[in-house]
């Protein structure tokens, strides 16, 4: 199975702020790699699909990059509504496919 | 717009069978370009994938090795939803449960997802 190492656990910010959690794949996945945003009680909303491209509907704020098997989540410019836990996801191989342990985004 | 209706019940004794309904909106179960699976939620381990049901000529099911002896997930084209069904169940199985639909034209992504049923394993 691939796996997923998803960093940092939490993070501290600032409204205005520049945000960026890596994820880096165990073997290749090409672009086959999601981002999704979650708030409490509520479920995973997919934010970025394919390394990169954005969902319908989110801010384009929120930016994907990938090197190689690392990949990059970018928020600009923090707003208060981001303030959530985020996590990345492979599907490039047949199931199952892997989440991160998920990416705690907390106000400073 | 493309939903996802969960329910079913929130509390299930140890032993017994847990069973969830997926009713879908905006779409429907045999579309083939679609799979439509159940995702769990706990503290200790994450999300967790169970397993899906899709549609490619014929049936075809798919589940985590993890639950793959427990596992039961059918489709009723008929009221155009999915169901899940974990036999022996443990207060290991405690958790948040989540139908979502994967899209084949999202890179396989997890595009839509119902709202959640938590469900406790408890006498």
């Amino acid at each position: 199975d691939i796996h997923m190492t998803q960093s940092p656990s939490s993070l501290s910010a600032s409204v205005g702020d520049r945000v960026t959690i890596t994820c880096r794949a165990s073997q290749t996945i090409n672009n086959y790699l999601n981002w999704y945003q979650q708030k409490p009680g509520k479920a995973p909303k997919l934010l970025i699909y394919a390394a990169s491209s954005l969902q319908s509907g989110v801010p384009s704020r929120f930016s994907g990059s990938r090197s190689g098997t690392d990949f990059t989540l970018t928020i600009t410019s923090l707003q208060p509504e981001d303030f959530a836990t985020y996590y990345c996801q492979q599907s490039y191989s047949a199931p199952p496919r892997a989440f991160g342990q998920g990416t705690k985004v907390e106000i400073k | 717009q493309v939903q996802l209706q969960q329910s079913g019940p929130g509390l299930v004794k140890p032993s017994q069978t847990l069973s969830l309904t997926c009713a879908i909106s905006g779409d429907s179960v045999s579309r083939n370009t679609a799979a439509w699976n159940w995702i769990r939620q706990s503290p200790s381990r994450g999300l967790e994938w169970l397993g899906r049901t899709y549609y490619t000529s014929k049936w075809y099911n798919d589940s985590a090795i993890s639950v793959k002896s427990r596992i039961t997930i059918n489709p009723d084209t008929s009221k155009n939803h999915f169901s899940l069904q974990l036999s022996s169940v443990t207060p290991e199985d405690t958790a948040v449960y989540y139908c979502a639909r994967e899209s084949g034209g999202h890179f396989n992504a997890y595009d839509i997802w119902g709202q959640g049923t938590m469900v406790t394993v408890s006498s």
